[in-house]
């Protein structure tokens, strides 16, 4: 089987960084994925890691450590419109096209 | 493309009656998922389909769950007989790939079973 753990609630003011962290048991591995997810809204995807280290798209970043099962998404100089819900999701090399999601974590951003 | 389309966008429906939730993925993707999101369970993989075929259906919580494929461009969800314990958002997503692609989700259909 497998298990995610991410911080429920994250606070954080407008320009500031904020890193929700994932860590994570799988029987298997292939990758790490996040997706942010608006109220009412559908799941986007974000970032996708297969490989240890940093992997960067704007204001986004994530981050993998495989030996850790460890993971992190950095946003930076946040924006009232990145108030959502962060999702880290683990693919498993026993059924590779399957992802599990982790319960979410709840950003909110403040002026 | 238009992205992956969901249909009803909203069911209210009785306990006891069929609903049926369409998917049509974006085209040229070959994987199909199927999820259902409620707050106590989060997000969950149902069932999902590789080149129209049902590859993985273990999250399929009973046999009142059914879900088909029957073309690369259409997919549907039915729950015979519902029942209020069902009441959640159901998202349908595709992707191109098996593991490096991003899955495409459509906006859900929120279903209530009263």
């Amino acid at each position: 089987g497998q298990s995610l753990e991410q911080p429920s609630e994250v606070t954080a003011v407008e320009g500031a960084i904020v890193q929700i962290n994932c860590t994570y048991q799988t029987s298997g591995f292939y990758g790490l994925s996040w997706y942010q997810q608006h109220d009412g809204g559908a799941p986007t995807f974000l970032s996708y890691n297969a490989l240890d280290g940093l992997e960067e798209t704007g204001r986004f970043s994530s981050f993998l450590s495989r030996s850790d099962s460890y993971g992190y998404l950095l946003l930076q100089e946040l924006q009232m419109k990145d108030s959502a819900s962060y999702f880290c999701a683990v693919r498993d090399d026993t059924n590779a096209g399957k992802s599990t999601f982790g319960d979410g974590t709840t950003l909110t951003v403040k002026p | 493309d238009a992205g992956v389309i969901q249909s009803p966008r909203h069911e209210v429906t009785e306990m006891g009656q069929e609903v049926t939730l369409r998917c049509k993925p974006i085209s040229g993707h070959d994987y199909l998922f199927w999820y259902r999101q409620t707050m106590m369970r989060g997000l969950e993989l149902l069932i999902y389909f590789n080149n129209n075929v049902p590859i993985d259906d273990s999250g399929m919580p009973e046999d009142r769950f059914s879900a088909k494929m029957p073309n690369a461009s259409f997919s549907t969800l039915k729950i015979q007989p519902s029942e209020p314990r069902d009441s959640a958002v159901y998202f349908c997503a595709s992707s191109l790939g098996q593991v490096d692609t991003e899955a495409f989700f459509g906006q859900g259909t929120r279903l209530t079973v009263v």
